[in-house]
């Protein structure tokens, strides 16, 4: 168990909606980051925050967006929801001041019909 | 750029070893990955190592890294059957002069470990 908690753990949802994926950082970690995992991409980097703040931002679409809240905790907002967004969406959290160690959640499963 | 390749797949016996290979593109690579992933569960973070160095292990697991080849390789001595999973290979590269890093995964390797 690495200590970061995503829920929920599966979600189905249909074209054209908008789902709100959450993710607990390991206690004491500062950073959070978003991947998703699908077949065909593989693991893309998409945004990370530093206490609050958004620190970089990677392969996100503009539908997509994140925020982390001041208990740390961060969400992120898929909108208008097409089925090539189906994937796993793994968060990830590390310590203060580095981003050496990145443990990642059990990731969200987003299935989209 | 940025790009991490890995063999699909890998085969082997229990009790053999196993060595996954990985090459990076990224030369400013600060430091080089492991992770495990077993079915329908999050990446486990196995090990690292910094770029200065050229060898780390840890238990059954050793790192062998080739910086002027950029190939990073991993060895699993008496692989065992709860080592079958998808390992990937990942390097922290800087996104730009603010220092901030990120992941670059590789397509990860598979692991069949068979009796």
């Amino acid at each position: 168990d690495s200590g970061v908690t995503q829920t929920p753990k599966h979600l189905i949802t249909a074209t054209g909606q908008r789902v709100t994926l959450r993710c607990s950082p390991r206690s004491g970690d500062l950073s959070v980051y978003w991947y998703q995992q699908s077949l065909d991409q593989g693991l893309q980097f998409l945004i990370q925050y530093y206490n609050g703040e958004e620190r970089a931002k990677g392969n996100i679409l503009e539908r997509f967006s994140a925020q982390q809240f001041p208990d740390l905790h961060s969400e992120l907002n898929l909108s208008s929801l097409e089925l090539g967004d189906s994937a796993l969406y793994f968060c990830a959290s590390s310590g203060p001041g580095t981003s050496r160690e990145q443990y990642f959640g059990p990731g969200t499963r987003l299935t989209v019909t | 750029g940025e790009d991490v390749e890995q063999s699909l797949f890998l085969s082997v016996r229990e009790g053999d070893s196993s060595v996954i290979n990985c090459t990076y593109t990224d030369s400013s690579s600060t430091y080089l990955y492991w992770y495990k992933q077993e079915p329908g569960a999050g990446l486990q973070l196995l090990t690292y190592i910094f770029s200065n160095m050229d060898m780390k292990q840890d238990q059954r697991l050793t790192v062998l890294l080739n910086k002027k080849d950029k190939h990073l390789s991993l060895r699993i001595a008496d692989t065992q059957t709860g080592d079958s999973a998808i390992y990937f290979c990942a390097e922290l590269t800087t996104l730009f002069s603010g220092g901030y890093n990120k992941l670059i995964f590789g397509a990860g390797t598979r692991l069949a470990v068979h009796p």
